[in-house]
């Protein structure tokens, strides 16, 4: 069984440009994540897809991040435009519906902005 | 809200030394706790999971961590630390559910030889 992945493993870009993150989850997991770690602090909650809705999106910092999970499989994670503190590696992460609890995470995506 | 503190960014061990990563938390409801390895250039990988009953759970690894309501601990352990183990650690807690992790800042495990 494939684990999740995530495309790319890295990015640099400009500020001021768009950056779209690519995760594709766990086959048949309904449940998807988005966190972040800025270098030196904890990784950070971002938000939660159920299938293709948005269950909670509380961590997501400003308007200029935009998550989207059409059909319920992938996920975008779009930055526009990339700010200097937006650098940071994120991560995606799936759960089934029967043990939600278990998060499986990605490799992360490094995205540096310059 | 729930916060997790580990305490030491980076703890260094000698191969076959006890391995001890401390961790507290705060939480207003019973929480699930785990502990996630990151391996260098790799991804998260769950360690072990307590989420309700035995207090003592294993995981790989030769890992264990015990749950401590009163002391708010989950304090991860390893009788022997082998090269290997060398990694960054993540303890996070959660509400249950599919509820999204809260997670520590980290510790950086060294194993010297």
């Amino acid at each position: 069984e494939a684990g999740v992945t995530q495309f790319p493993s890295h990015s640099v870009i400009e500020k001021g440009q768009t950056v779209t993150l690519r995760c594709d989850p766990i086959s048949g997991h309904d449940n998807l994540y988005w966190y972040r770690r800025v270098m030196g602090k904890e990784i950070k909650f971002l938000l939660h897809f159920v299938k293709e809705s948005k269950q909670d999106e509380s961590g997501m910092p400003n308007n200029r991040f935009l998550a989207e999970r059409t059909g319920g499989t992938y996920s975008t994670l779009k930055v526009q435009p990339a700010e200097l503190e937006d650098s940071g590696v994120y991560f995606c992460a799936s759960s089934s519906r029967d043990r939600a609890h278990e998060q499986y995470f990605g490799p992360g995506t490094r995205l540096t902005v310059t | 809200a729930q916060s997790v503190t580990q305490l030491g960014s980076h703890v260094s061990v000698s191969e076959g030394a006890l391995v001890l990563l401390r961790c507290n938390y705060s939480s207003s409801v019973p929480p699930y706790l785990f502990w996630y390895v990151q391996y260098p250039n790799q991804g998260l990988q769950l360690l072990l999971k307590y989420t309700t009953g035995a207090t003592l759970v294993k995981g790989i690894n030769g890992f264990e961590a015990e749950f401590k309501k009163s002391e708010t601990s989950f304090h991860l352990t390893k009788p022997s630390a082998h090269m290997s183990d060398a990694a960054e650690y993540f303890c996070a807690v959660s509400l249950g559910g599919a509820d999204g992790l809260t997670f520590g800042k980290g510790t950086h495990l060294i194993i010297q030889p």
